[in-house]
C-alpha cells in the first residue's frame, strides 16, 4: 500500500527558504512515470496547488503562485522535495504530498500524506 | 485559473438524510472534476474522479454528476461517518479546489 509522509521544520523564520521532503514508501517513484504534487490549504484560502514534478524531473507550478518554489526528485531515496524562499507569515499552511495520474499533472491527487504544519515567525 | 465555487458552504443533515453538494466552475471543463472528503486532522481522502466514478474502497452512497460548469456530489442516505468537509477539484487545467462544504450534524 502506496504511503506518502511530509517532514520538515515546523517553525520557519519570515524571509527564510523553507525545505520539505515527501517519502514515499510501499512503491517506487519511478513506477509508471506518476506525477507527485505538492499542495497547501490554510484556513483563509483552502487547498492550493503548489506544483508537481514527474520521476523524470519534468515539473509544473501553479502559475498563480510567485515563482519562489521549486520542486525536485531523488529516486534514489524515493523522495520528493519542496523549497520555497523568502516565506512571509501569510505561507504559514499544512503542506501535502501526494501522487497524481501518469502523463499529465493534470490530475485528482490520491493517495495524499498525512501533511505537515509550518509556521512562519519569527 | 478556473474558479470553482461550492454551495452550501455549511449543510445541517441528519443521519439517513439525503445530501446534495454543487460545485461549479467558472469555464466548461468537461469532466475533469474530483470529489474529496477530509475530517478534522486528516488529508482529504478522494472519493470521486472524472465527476462520477467512485474510487475503489468508497461506499457506494457516493455519487458525483454532472459535466461542463455544473456538478453535483450525493451522498444517498447520511451515515455518521459522513460528517465533514467535502472538496471539489478541477483538473482540466492547473488544479484548483473548491472552498468547502462543511457537512455537520443538525
Amino acid at each position: 500500500q502506496l504511503q506518502l509522509q511530509e517532514s520538515g521544520p515546523g517553525l520557519v523564520k519570515p524571509s527564510d527558504t523553507l525545505s520539505l521532503t515527501c517519502t514515499v514508501s510501499g512503491g517506487s517513484i519511478t513506477s509508471q512515470n506518476y506525477y507527485w504534487g505538492w499542495i497547501r490549504q490554510t484556513p483563509g484560502k483552502g487547498l492550493e496547488w503548489i506544483g508537481s514534478i514527474s520521476s523524470s524531473g519534468s515539473t509544473y507550478y501553479n502559475p498563480s503562485l510567485k515563482s519562489r518554489f521549486t520542486i525536485s526528485v531523488d529516486t534514489s531515496k524515493n523522495q520528493l522535495s519542496l523549497k520555497l524562499t523568502s516565506v512571509t507569515a501569510a505561507e504559514t499552511a499544512i503542506y501535502y504530498c501526494a501522487r497524481q495520474g501518469v502523463v499529465t499533472p493534470y490530475n485528482w491527487f490520491d493517495p495524499w500524506g498525512q501533511g505537515t504544519l509550518v509556521t512562519v515567525s519569527s | 485559473d478556473i474558479q470553482m465555487t461550492q454551495s452550501p458552504s455549511t449543510l445541517s443533515a441528519s443521519v439517513g438524510d439525503r445530501v446534495t453538494i454543487t460545485c461549479r466552475a467558472s469555464q466548461s471543463i468537461s469532466t475533469w472534476l474530483a470529489w474529496y472528503q477530509q475530517k478534522p486532522g486528516k488529508a482529504p481522502k478522494l472519493l470521486i474522479y472524472m465527476a462520477s466514478s467512485l474510487e475503489s474502497g468508497v461506499p457506494s452512497r457516493f455519487s458525483g454528476s454532472g459535466s461542463g460548469t455544473e456538478f453535483t456530489l450525493t451522498i444517498s442516505s447520511l451515515q455518521p461517518d459522513d460528517f465533514a468537509t467535502y472538496y471539489c477539484q478541477q483538473y482540466h487545467s492547473s488544479p484548483t479546489f473548491g472552498q468547502g462544504t462543511k457537512v455537520e450534524i443538525k
